[in-house]
C-alpha cells in the first residue's frame, strides 16, 4: 500500500530555531511536495520537486528552504523559525506524469513559541 | 497565478440531504481533483476529471467537469454521517509536475 511517513505528528520549537521536518514515501515516486494548512486558508504549496536535487517555489516559499537528496526522502527547513509559521505540515508525493493523485502523509502539526 | 475558488465554506445538511460544493478556477485547467479530509485526517484522493463536460459516479458521490474546463462540481445524494469531512477540489493547468492548486474546501457537517 501506498505510505508517504512524516517524522512527527507533533513538534513545539522556539522562535529563532532552525527545524527540520522530514517526509519518506516508500512508492518510487518522482514528485515530492510541501503544504501548509491553515483554517480558512485550504492547502497552499510551499514548495515541490520533481526529481532529486531539484526544487520548485510553490505559493509561499518564503522562509522555508528544501532538500532532496535521494529520491524517496523530501525534507522542508525552517531556517529561523517565527510564530507565523505555527501550522500543520503536509508532506504529498505523486508519480510525474498526466497530473496523477498525490498521495498524502498524516501531517506534523507544529508549533513555534 | 492560478486561482481556485470553492465554495460554500461551510454546508451544515440534516443526514439524508443532498450536498453540493462547487469550485471555480481564473483559468483553463487540464485536469481536476477531488479530495476528501475527515476531521483529524489527512486528503484522501477521491477522482480526476479530464474531460470536457466529464461526469463520473462513486456511489453516492457525483462528479462534473464544466465544458470550458474552468469548473466543476461534487454531488453527495442522501448524505451520511460517515461523509463528514472537508471535501477539496484541486486544479492544475499543465501536463507536468507543476504542484496542483487547492481550493480552500468546502466542511461539510451533517446533523443527525
Amino acid at each position: 500500500d501506498v505510505k508517504v511517513t512524516q517524522s512527527s505528528r507533533y513538534l513545539v520549537k522556539r522562535t529563532g530555531e532552525k527545524v527540520f521536518l522530514e517526509c519518506v514515501q516508500d512508492m518510487d515516486h518522482e514528485n515530492m511536495f510541501w503544504y501548509r494548512q491553515d483554517p480558512g486558508l485550504g492547502l497552499r504549496l510551499i514548495y515541490f520537486s520533481y526529481d532529486v536535487k531539484m526544487k520548485e517555489k510553490g505559493d509561499i516559499p518564503e522562509g522555508y528552504s528544501v532538500s532532496r537528496e535521494k529520491k524517496e526522502r523530501f525534507s522542508l527547513i525552517l531556517e529561523s523559525a517565527s510564530t507565523n509559521q505555527t501550522s500543520m505540515y503536509l508532506c504529498a508525493s505523486s508519480f510525474s506524469y498526466h497530473n496523477q493523485p498525490q498521495h498524502f502523509g498524516d501531517g506534523t502539526r507544529l508549533s513555534i513559541l | 497565478g492560478q486561482q481556485v475558488m470553492q465554495i460554500p465554506q461551510y454546508q451544515h445538511v440534516q443526514e439524508g440531504e443532498d450536498f453540493t460544493t462547487y469550485c471555480n478556477s481564473s483559468t483553463t485547467l487540464s485536469n481536476i481533483q477531488w479530495y476528501k479530509q475527515r476531521p483529524g485526517g489527512h486528503p484522501v484522493f477521491l477522482i480526476q476529471l479530464v474531460k470536457s463536460g466529464e461526469v463520473k459516479k462513486q456511489k453516492r458521490l457525483t462528479f462534473q467537469f464544466g465544458e470550458a474546463k474552468k469548473n466543476s462540481s461534487l454531488h453527495i445524494t442522501a448524505t451520511q454521517t460517515t461523509d463528514v469531512g472537508t471535501y477539496f477540489c484541486a486544479g492544475s493547468s499543465g501536463g507536468g509536475a507543476d504542484g496542483l492548486t487547492f481550493g480552500k474546501g468546502t466542511h461539510l457537517i451533517i446533523q443527525p
